[in-house]
């Protein structure tokens, strides 16, 4: 299954909403799509799981939602420490992930 | 805390092996899968197979089956992978993760902090 991610690049001033976009080429279970965030140099952090169940001591201005082949990432108002680069991951059929938005400050 | 640790960065020559390992720590080793996969540069990153510690069951993917091995040591708490027949291709970061069942497969809760692996002449 690939996993198509847009935009490429994002860029947003502090307070605005941001929505990626993760388009997979076959058919994916809602329990089986994860978003990840990575900053340079770091290990990725889980995000969301099941297409929109947000992970341990995630803030709620992360939110997913979609099924079958078209799923979303949202985050309600962008601040400084949001800056970074997302990608989804799904694990319904083996495990593929998506090439990833950045999300650059404007 | 949970934490996997993961060994330092490699230089490798073509045709030759190498062994990464991911340290767990701060939960029962037995529990959850540990996962690997890498991302070489400009690259989305690329599942590589998984094991389960309580059994050493492995899967691993076609697109390296029969050049990976991933390993446990249970007296450590450390999980392996092993590539061999490395290529510059195979230049890369390569991560374990912590894997979490969910529906039909896992995502990863936790991951390590990364090992570059170099393959050059």
């Amino acid at each position: 299954i690939v996993l198509t991610q847009s935009p490429g690049t994002l860029s947003l001033s502090p307070g605005e909403g941001a929505t990626l976009s993760c388009r997979a080429s076959q058919s994916v279970s809602s329990r089986s799509l994860a978003w990840y965030q990575q900053k340079p140099g770091q290990a990725p952090r889980l995000l969301i799981y099941g297409a929109s169940k947000r992970a341990s001591g995630i803030p709620d201005r992360f939110s997913g939602s979609g099924s079958g082949t078209d799923f979303t990432l949202t985050v309600s108002r962008v601040e400084a420490e949001d800056f970074a680069v997302y990608f989804c991951h799904q694990y319904h059929s083996s495990e593929t992930f998506g090439q990833g938005t950045k999300l650059e400050i404007k | 805390q949970v934490q996997l640790v993961q060994s330092g960065a490699e230089v490798r020559k073509p045709g030759a092996s190498v062994k990464v390992s991911c340290k767990t720590s701060g939960y029962t080793f037995f529990d959850y899968a540990i996962h690997w996969a890498r991302q070489a540069p400009g690259q989305r990153l690329e599942w590589m197979g998984w094991i389960n510690p309580a059994n050493d069951n492995t899967k691993y993917s076609q697109s390296f089956q029969g050049r990976v091995t991933i390993s446990r040591d249970t007296s450590t708490t450390t999980s392996y992978m092993q590539l061999s027949g490395l290529r510059s291709e195979d230049t890369a970061v390569y991560y374990c993760g912590r894997g979490l069942r969910y529906g039909s497969g896992s995502y990863y809760d936790y991951w390590g902090q990364g090992t570059l692996v170099t393959v050059s002449s």
